[in-house]
């Protein structure tokens, strides 16, 4: 299993504005994962951060609007950009391959 | 595309008495996965299911994977109050090496 940290844990943002959001893995790991979670529905997978590589990106996700680093094996950041109230969600990256996934715990992002 | 069905998308159930969530695959899965998100918190992986008409067992919770690898379910006898969440089936297709499929989730709700 992996333990997985994320900063920050809630924020509230303004409109127009960007906020980046940091995930930590206590071991390396290739592949690591993040998804939106909007209140009472599934998961939405947003890219996928290889490091060394960049992020490949989901359908109805663009980079512009979701830029992704991975400059190390444990190490990855979401920022989203230019905030609408739309992007009020709950964000969560995690990490493993098909067998199982580990999530960190979230970002809670309130867009005002 | 490809989609995984899930239902029901609520259950009240009594304390005591029985849960059950299915899921329903638009293709093929090399597996499926269960995951329990408490409220408030992140997706906590369950369990791996490989083997077509595979049956898995933890403790009060039972776990299947249809005969043609398309669907699955889980059952829980004697529902407790720490049972309470939301319930998600991830299934990776056949032609996917990691990008998984994910269902609504199933809400578990005990009644008062």
């Amino acid at each position: 299993s992996a333990v997985i940290s994320q900063k920050p844990s809630r924020d509230i943002c303004q409109r127009g504005t960007s906020l980046t959001i940091q995930c930590q893995v206590d071991s390396q790991v290739t592949m690591m994962f993040w998804y939106r979670q909007q209140p009472g529905q599934s998961l939405t997978l947003i890219a996928t951060a290889n490091q060394g590589s960049e992020a490949t990106y989901e359908s109805g996700f663009v980079i512009d609007k979701f830029p992704i680093s991975r400059p190390n094996l444990t190490f990855s950041t979401l920022t989203v950009s230019n905030m609408s109230p739309e992007d009020s969600s709950i964000y969560l990256c995690s990490v493993g391959q098909a067998r199982e996934q580990y999530f960190g715990p979230g970002t809670r992002l309130t867009v005002t | 595309g490809q989609q995984v069905m899930q239902i029901p998308q609520y259950q009240h159930v009594q304390e005591g008495e029985d849960f059950t969530t299915y899921c329903n695959s638009s293709t093929t899965l090399s597996n499926i996965q269960w995951y329990k998100q408490r409220p408030g918190g992140h997706p906590v992986f369950l369990i791996q299911l490989v083997k077509s008409g595979e049956v898995k067992k933890q403790k009060r919770l039972t776990f299947q994977f249809g005969e043609a690898k398309k669907n699955s379910s889980l059952h829980i006898t004697a529902t407790q109050t720490t049972d309470v969440g939301t319930y998600f089936c991830a299934g990776l297709p056949r032609d996917s090496n990691y990008q998984l499929i994910w269902g609504a989730g199933t809400k578990l709700i005990i009644k008062p």
